[in-house]
């Protein structure tokens, strides 16, 4: 199958600063990624889309300027969390669908741990 | 409304025996196709099994089923014979329409506990 890689994989920053998450399509080529943030326990909630070349559309509820996403490229999506604060600490998770076939699941990457102190 | 609902939280169930976990979901839209992922604590999602709404028969992957009645909008996952190696988060999720660019609704997930 596809395979989503994600980088860091554990973070750890101070309050304040901004922390940039890297998803990459290792085999394949992305044209949209999801981005998702799971808080312990709960379940993924979706945070915006990404589509290459183009604006990310961002769920309801979501601050644009507070996380940023960029896809320049068709094998890389990032996720900046600016000025991240401790209620941003959580687990993020970029996946990214494949055409053809009707029925394809979304392929994940491992996720990214994120603890603000 | 709720997209996607799993009832629920968590669940016990002795190794060796079968599990049934419950998902019932809400649409609108003809075409539509049902996922279950396991997460376990390490925090990867891994696809377990998939449904199409036109789809006659139910999925089956392995120790895997999964029980779509249609009419009452359910797709519940069924494990037989757990091994310890699924303890762990399972969630439902829905993509509605044909597009596999579609967003997916989750629901809010099962938390499996395999009892030596």
């Amino acid at each position: 199958g596809a395979v989503v890689s994600q980088h860091p994989s554990w973070v750890i920053c101070k309050s304040g600063t901004s922390v940039k998450i890297e998803c990459r399509s290792l085999d394949f080529q992305a044209t949209t990624m999801f981005w998702y943030r799971q808080f312990p326990k709960q379940s993924l909630m979706l945070m915006a889309t990404s589509n290459e070349g183009s604006k990310a559309t961002y769920e309801q509820g979501v601050e644009k300027d507070k996380f940023l996403i960029n896809h320049a490229s068709l094998t890389l999506s990032t996720l900046t969390v600016t000025s991240a604060h401790p209620e941003d600490s959580s687990f993020y998770i970029c996946s990214s669908p494949l055409g053809g076939e009707i029925g394809k699941t979304q392929y994940f990457g491992p996720g990214t741990r994120l603890l603000v102190l | 409304a709720q997209k996607i609902t799993q009832t629920q939280p968590g669940m016990f169930v002795q190794e060796k025996e079968a599990v049934t976990l419950d998902c019932t979901y809400d649409t609108s839209d003809p075409s539509y196709g049902l996922f279950w992922y396991k997460q376990p604590s390490s925090g990867e999602m891994i696809f377990l099994i998939y449904q199409g709404s036109y789809d006659q028969q139910n999925a089956t992957e392995g120790r895997y089923s999964l029980n779509f009645q249609k009419a009452r909008k359910s797709a519940n996952l069924v494990i037989s014979a757990s091994q310890l190696g699924d303890s762990a988060m399972y969630f439902c999720a829905m993509r509605e329409g044909r597009n596999n660019f579609n967003k997916f609704y989750f629901g809010s997930g099962t938390k499996l506990n395999v009892k030596p």
